[in-house]
């Protein structure tokens, strides 16, 4: 089965920073990784599909970018809302593995 | 608007069935556009996926290979919900349980509310 590891597991930044945490994949899975975000105590959301597409409603300062094994979800300017674990998942075909998480706080 | 209610115990003995139900509104249980899956969250184990229900001319399941020889996800088309059963379960399958919504090529679109299971005597 294909492998998805993010990295770091955790980051500390200041409100305005900009943020990048990756995600690999241990085979190459084409533009299928999905990112979410979730806040303590709530239910994940969908928030860029497809590598690079932005879910409806999700703020611009989200964005996506990479394909095969490597992927990058990148917040422009950190906000204080964005403070949760990001998870990335491998959606070509089953099994549907998520990464590991990566906590997202401020500093 | 997809809401998806799920209901069952939230406390489970050992060697036991642990049994899920997620009831499905807005949509189809039968659409040929969506699966149907589990996924469950702990805080050892993060994020895992356990398996899905779908139909495509006919219905199809996947699983997790963790968990391959314990489960069974059913379609219950009469009230068009779905349901997760766990066989033997041990404390390592206490976690939140979440029924959620496919769509490919998108993710995992629409969530249950979550519900905790705890594995114990």
């Amino acid at each position: 089965d294909i492998q998805m590891t993010q990295s770091p597991s955790s980051l500390s930044a200041s409100v305005g920073d900009r943020v990048t945490i990756t995600c690999r994949a241990s085979q190459g899975i084409s533009k299928y990784l999905v990112w979410y975000q979730q806040k303590p105590g709530k239910v994940p959301k969908l928030l860029i599909y497809a590598a690079s597409t932005l879910q409806s409603g999700v703020p611009s300062r989200f964005s996506g970018s990479g394909s095969g094994t490597d992927f990058t979800l990148t917040i422009s300017t950190l906000q204080p809302e964005d403070v949760a674990t990001y998870y990335c998942q491998k959606y070509n075909s089953a099994p549907l593995t998520f990464g590991g998480g990566t906590k997202v706080e401020i500093k | 608007q997809v809401q998806l209610q799920q209901s069952g115990p939230g406390l489970v003995k050992p060697s036991q069935t642990l049994s899920l139900t997620c009831a499905i509104s807005g949509d189809s249980v039968s659409s040929n556009s969506v699966a149907w899956n589990w996924i469950r969250q702990s805080p050892s184990r993060g994020l895992e996926w356990l398996g899905r229900t779908y139909y495509r001319s006919k219905w199809s399941t996947d699983y997790a290979v963790s968990v391959k020889s314990r489960i069974t996800i059913n379609p219950d088309t009469s009230n068009n919900q779905f349901s997760l059963q766990l066989n033997s379960v041990t404390p390592e399958d206490t976690a939140v349980y979440y029924c959620v919504r496919g769509t490919y090529p998108v993710g995992f679109d629409y969530w249950g509310q979550g519900a905790l299971v705890t594995v114990s005597s």
